[in-house]
């Protein structure tokens, strides 16, 4: 129950499409879903970050996407680039929980 | 935005040779930080949680006589790998997070340190 599913294992995409990871949650008291990418050689880095009293949030060209009754949430990347390509992973954690449940990442290449 | 500063990058030494780690939160305050090993292509695999004056909470299967840690001060963890052998190589990351009233905060990483063990 404590498991973050994510999916695809790996993405490519052209440059200017869009990227479309999923993940899924089965524990209800996840209350926080942040969003990482890590480069190659780098420690991964908070990119965005929703709660679920929201259905939708937006920075930049990064959009989640939470589905609550799904018990899902998804990051799409519009307007992908080639400096986007990285690992992304989705992460779940419960109120004042120490840690969080990370999924196990995507990797995504954007092609030039 | 948070930073938290990892050292060193990069270590490379002989079997048998203690290595120390160091994980700094550079603008806030951790009360809590988390120490990472990851694989080529894997995830994060959680090794141990460490709030800051007390003793560490170490994950099944991780040895804590082996990986020691100290979280001495709201900014500085520290992860001593013990008498390393080459399967202790890997990359490890910390990260750190504060606690803002009742809400959750992010985990902020450091950049992580590659351990090779000769």
């Amino acid at each position: 129950q404590q498991q973050v599913k994510q999916s695809p294992q790996s993405l490519i995409v052209q440059k200017g499409g869009i990227s479309i990871i999923n993940c899924a949650y089965e524990n209800t008291a996840f209350d926080y879903f942040p969003w990482y990418q890590q480069f190659p050689g780098k420690g991964p880095a908070l990119l965005i970050a929703i709660r679920p009293d929201v259905s939708e949030k937006k920075e930049g060209r990064f959009t989640i996407s939470f589905n609550k009754s799904a018990k899902q949430f998804s990051l799409h990347i519009m307007d992908s680039q080639p400096g986007d390509s990285a690992t992304y992973f989705c992460a779940a954690s419960i109120p004042l929980g120490q840690n969080f449940v990370f999924g196990p990442g995507t990797r995504l290449s954007v092609l030039p | 935005g948070a930073v938290v500063s990892q050292h060193p990058s990069w270590v490379i030494c002989k079997s048998g040779t203690s290595v120390k780690i160091e994980c700094r939160s550079l603008d806030f305050q951790a009360t809590t930080m988390f120490w990472y090993r990851q694989f080529p292509k894997q995830s994060l695999m959680l090794m141990a949680t460490s709030n800051e004056g007390s003793k560490a909470t170490y994950e099944q299967g991780v040895e804590k006589d082996k990986f020691l840690i100290n979280h001495a001060s709201l900014t500085l963890s520290t992860l001593t790998v013990t008498s390393a052998h080459p399967e202790d190589s890997s990359f490890y990351i910390c990260s750190a997070r504060g606690f803002r009233g009742r809400s959750n905060q992010p985990q902020h990483f450091g950049d992580g340190t590659r351990l090779s063990i000769l």
